[in-house]
């Protein structure tokens, strides 16, 4: 079956302009995730989703990102007001989110955002 | 504190060898999860392998099989049998859960490369 999607595989934006990058899970999979990737921080969790629900958002690195997730599918990571140390690859992943289980989080391809 | 350490930044290692890359990880919680990613030069992040702190037998999958040491908090992961398409990032994860949120912690990876 299909993947975890995400667009745009590559965005670059100038600074102070807002991005949003989407994300399409796994078809069922109820749990949805935000990570981000950069030289200097590695992989780094961003928020967490449970349905449309994020139980909590003190991952997320300022008041500039915010995300949400509608219908128990599609997500968006949205940041505000970009800056240069914005600049990462955001992953998403997926899973079952079923209690007691492997609960394995597959990944998507990636957004790679540079801000000029 | 840091809970994934991956101590070996890079490796080396001739095509048909096996290789082995260390993981150790710290929690007090008796519940978790340990999970290796491959994430090739194309950046998508590839589940591997996953053991259960419970689990009784070392998990295995294919050409890879996981050497969890429960007591000393090491799950090394062992490649068998090296190919050329095994050069890759490999990252050790944990699973925890946070404020009803649940994650993944990475450690910093290990870059692998086999030799002809």
């Amino acid at each position: 079956g299909a993947g975890v999607s995400q667009s745009p595989s590559n965005k670059v934006t100038e600074k102070g302009k807002d991005v949003e990058l989407r994300c399409d899970p796994i078809s069922g999979h109820t749990a949805l995730y935000w990570y981000r990737q950069s030289l200097g921080q590695g992989l780094e969790f961003l928020i967490y989703f449970q349905g449309n629900s994020a139980p909590d958002k003190s991952g997320l690195p300022s008041d500039r990102f915010s995300a949400e997730r509608t219908g128990g599918s599609v997500s968006t990571l949205t940041i505000q007001r970009t800056q240069q140390e914005d600049s990462a690859v955001y992953l998403c992943a997926s899973s079952d989110g079923l209690a007691g289980g492997e609960d394995t989080q597959y990944f998507g391809p990636g957004t790679r955002l540079t801000v000029l | 504190a840091q809970k994934i350490t991956q101590t070996q930044p890079g490796m080396f290692v001739q095509e048909k060898e096996a290789v082995t890359l260390d993981c150790t990880y710290d929690t007090s919680d008796p519940s978790y999860g340990l999970f290796w990613y491959k994430q090739p030069s194309s950046g998508e992040m590839i589940f591997l392998i996953y053991q259960g702190s419970y689990d009784q037998q070392n998990a295995t999958e294919g050409r890879y099989s996981l050497n969890f040491q429960k007591a000393r908090k090491s799950a090394n992961l062992v490649i068998s049998a090296s190919q050329l398409g095994d050069s890759a990032m490999y990252f050790c994860a944990m699973r925890e859960w946070i404020q009803g949120a649940q994650k993944l912690v990475f450690g910093q990876g290990t870059r692998l490369t086999i030799n002809p």
